[in-house]
């Protein structure tokens, strides 16, 4: 079956350090996308991808890294630059002008 | 700031009654819309999407209604069930140009039996 895949699911992160979440997706989609949720919040949006080797900034870019070297694979690292990073992470994907945004079943980050 | 809120955070409802969940967005560019259910710990599930050239889209027990004039956008689950409880997201995007969803903060939809 098709569908987009997030690792781990849990992940604890000590201060100052770098970590990288996966995201992957074998739907032969365009476009990914790295959403940050807080509890009680509505998703908002970090990254995006349209297109292999290229990324926008989202609202809240600042303290996080992204790559696009496949087009299955979108990884988000979390820095140490950012300074609030205990969140729920999810990993979206979809196809340039056609129905559907495809969410992965999330990333519980947490600093330790 | 965000483009897409919802009008009541949380919203109590019996089993068997009908559930409308309301959302406000502000770009009028938008041309596609979405309602995602979440449930706790979970990514979220598609429900149902509306594009701008419709004016209302029914699925299995819920309907998305649209009214371009006032930028409102509506989810009515008919005959609700706890199965439901759950938090609603409305979210919009510009989907031609392939930009992100912009999702409003939710509303929790409670079912008591």
């Amino acid at each position: 079956d098709g569908g987009i895949t997030q690792s781990p699911k849990y992940l604890f992160r000590k201060e100052g350090q770098n970590v990288t979440l996966s995201c992957e997706q074998n739907l032969n989609h365009d476009a990914m996308y790295w959403y940050r949720q807080d509890p009680g919040q509505g998703l908002r949006l970090i990254y995006y991808s349209q297109i292999v080797n290229d990324f926008q900034k989202g609202d809240i870019a600042e303290g996080y890294s992204v790559s696009r070297e496949k087009k299955e694979s979108f990884p988000l690292t979390v820095t140490s630059a950012q300074k609030n990073p205990t969140a729920f992470y999810l990993c979206a994907s979809s196809t340039l002008g056609q129905d559907g945004y495809t969410f992965g079943s999330g990333t519980r980050l947490t600093v330790v | 700031g965000e483009s897409v809120g919802l009008h009541l955070p949380t919203l109590s409802v019996q089993e068997g009654d009908n559930s409308i969940i309301n959302c406000a967005y502000s770009n009028s560019a938008s041309d596609y819309f979405i309602w995602y259910k979440q449930e706790s710990g979970k990514g979220p599930q598609f429900i149902i999407d509306i594009r701008s050239n419709m004016d209302k889209r029914q699925g299995q027990r819920v309907t998305v209604l649209l009214n371009k004039t006032v930028k409102h956008l509506s989810l009515q689950i008919a005959a609700t069930q706890p199965g439901d409880s759950a938090v609603y997201f409305c979210a919009e995007t510009i989907n031609q140009a392939g930009t992100a969803l912009i999702f409003g903060k939710g509303t929790t939809l409670s079912v008591s039996s």
